[in-house]
């Protein structure tokens, strides 16, 4: 079984529809991240948090918000979706650790479409 | 500030070719430094990483060295296969980052 999985995987919807992105992780990690991958952009961060009552913003937070369910869950919410939206999104979860490295584990990605 | 600059795509090869995928990093503190591959309709995979200097990450057939006097991570692979057709990314953390810090992607595509 994936130890980072997200739903849906695909999604197609209308401007201005309201829309929930899903992250669910056994990996036990205390960190979790939402990214969006635009061609010729790479990723960028969109939001992250490091246990259940910490929610940050990233580079690219407008338009978005997020909430942390429980350790292994983390939501990201379009209030009102654009069409510059339309993007592949990714979750990603670390480890709490103050090591130097900050290794992410990746989900599959939600490719969302807005017309 | 912390960035990644990577070769830009797309690279096409025949199988057995030599890979070269620049990679190049400006970065704050003392970054760690990560390849990770996008295949086809998956999400991202740690390819290899790099803690600190001169270290080198391998997996896969794949390299990297992490050079501090060149700020760079160059990623190669001997003899490449079809099986290695995916997007890489060159990515850095710096500590107590909230983040990894990406390149753009570079798209291989290797032919028979």
């Amino acid at each position: 079984d994936a130890d980072v999985t997200q739903t849906p995987r695909n999604r197609i919807t209308k401007t201005g529809k309201r829309i929930m992105l899903e992250c669910s992780q056994t990996k036990g990690h205390d960190r979790m991240y939402w990214y969006r991958q635009d061609p010729g952009l790479g990723l960028r961060l969109i939001y992250y948090s490091f246990d259940v009552k910490d929610i940050n913003k990233g580079e690219i937070s407008d338009g978005y918000s997020v909430s942390r369910q429980a350790q292994a869950k983390f939501s990201l919410s379009l209030e009102s979706a654009i069409p510059n939206q339309t993007a592949l999104y990714f979750c990603a979860t670390s480890d709490l650790g103050y090591g130097q490295s900050n290794e992410q584990f990746f989900g599959p990605g939600t490719r969302l479409t807005v017309l | 500030g912390n960035s990644v600059t990577q070769m830009e795509g797309p690279v096409t090869l025949s199988e057995e070719a030599f890979l070269t995928i620049n990679c190049t990093y400006t970065a704050t503190g003392y970054p760690s430094l990560f390849w990770y591959v996008q295949y086809p309709g998956e999400g991202l995979q740690l390819l290899l990483k790099a803690t600190k200097a001169d270290d080198k990450g391998s997996n896969k057939g794949f390299e990297a060295t992490y050079r501090k006097e060149t700020t760079s991570f160059h990623l190669e692979k001997g003899s490449v296969q079809v099986s290695d057709s995916a997007v890489y990314f060159c990515a850095l953390s710096v500590y107590r980052a909230n983040n990894l810090f990406f390149g753009t992607g570079t798209r291989l595509t290797v032919i028979p």
